[in-house]
């Protein structure tokens, strides 16, 4: 199947500064990718849509100043949390599919924390 | 908007059988996916239904019942490494994107 590859795994970095997710597809082109967070014991949030070659569109009550995306390319999309406070640590997800009827295939998730 | 329900726990001991149910409510339904999650991982796909009905694809099937917003995912001769959430999650029409519930914890025991 499908495989989406994200990087990196684990990131701990310091409150304040900026920290950038990647998300690629390896063997297809995805036009859409999308970014979820997932807090401990909670379920998959979507946080945003990736999309090729124009801006993204963020879901309610996701600050699209603070978590910059952009998707350059077919095959890349990068999530980047700008001045990360310990309230943004969590479990980032990216996902992409080959066409909107196919199911989604996950990246291997973002562990951040901010200390 | 979209309500999606399963139940948060369930426990089983090895070798059991077990089903897992999902209740939906949405509009412009456009199919039904499951994930299994282990802990710090991200989801992997299981199964999908977008006709009604029972889909086999291995070892872990789906069943649809579109009328009824209601899915299940049966799993058999369980085995200690099916203790991880499983989510269920809705695409509507029209969207790419998934809406996941909120998982159910599956713990196997001996």
């Amino acid at each position: 199947g499908a495989v989406v590859s994200q990087h990196p795994s684990r990131v701990i970095c310091k409150s304040g500064t900026s920290v950038k997710i990647e998300c690629r597809s390896l063997d297809f082109q995805a036009t859409t990718m999308f970014w979820y967070r997932q807090f401990p014991k909670q379920s998959l949030m979507l946080m945003a849509t990736s999309n090729e070659g124009s801006k993204a569109t963020y879901e309610q009550g996701v600050e699209k100043d603070k978590f910059l995306i952009n998707h350059a390319s077919l095959t890349l999309s990068t999530l980047t949390v700008t001045s990360a406070h310990p309230e943004d640590s969590s479990f980032y997800i990216c996902s992409a599919g080959e066409d909107s009827n196919t199911e989604a295939f996950f990246g291997q998730g973002t562990r951040l924390t901010v200390v | 908007g979209q309500n999606i329900d399963q139940p948060t726990e369930m426990t089983a001991t090895e070798g059991a059988i077990v089903q897992i149910n999902c209740t939906y409510q949405t509009s412009g339904f456009n199919g039904l996916f499951w994930y299994q999650q282990h802990a710090g991982e991200a989801p992997t796909f299981l199964s999908y239904n977008v006709l009604d009905g029972l889909e086999e694809k291995g070892r872990f099937s789906s069943f649809l019942s579109r009328s009824k917003g209601y899915s299940y995912l049966p799993l058999k001769e369980l085995q200690m490494k099916d203790s991880a959430s499983y989510l269920c999650a809705v695409k509507r029409e029209r969207y790419s994107t998934l809406t996941f519930g909120k998982g159910t914890m599956l713990l196997v025991s001996p």
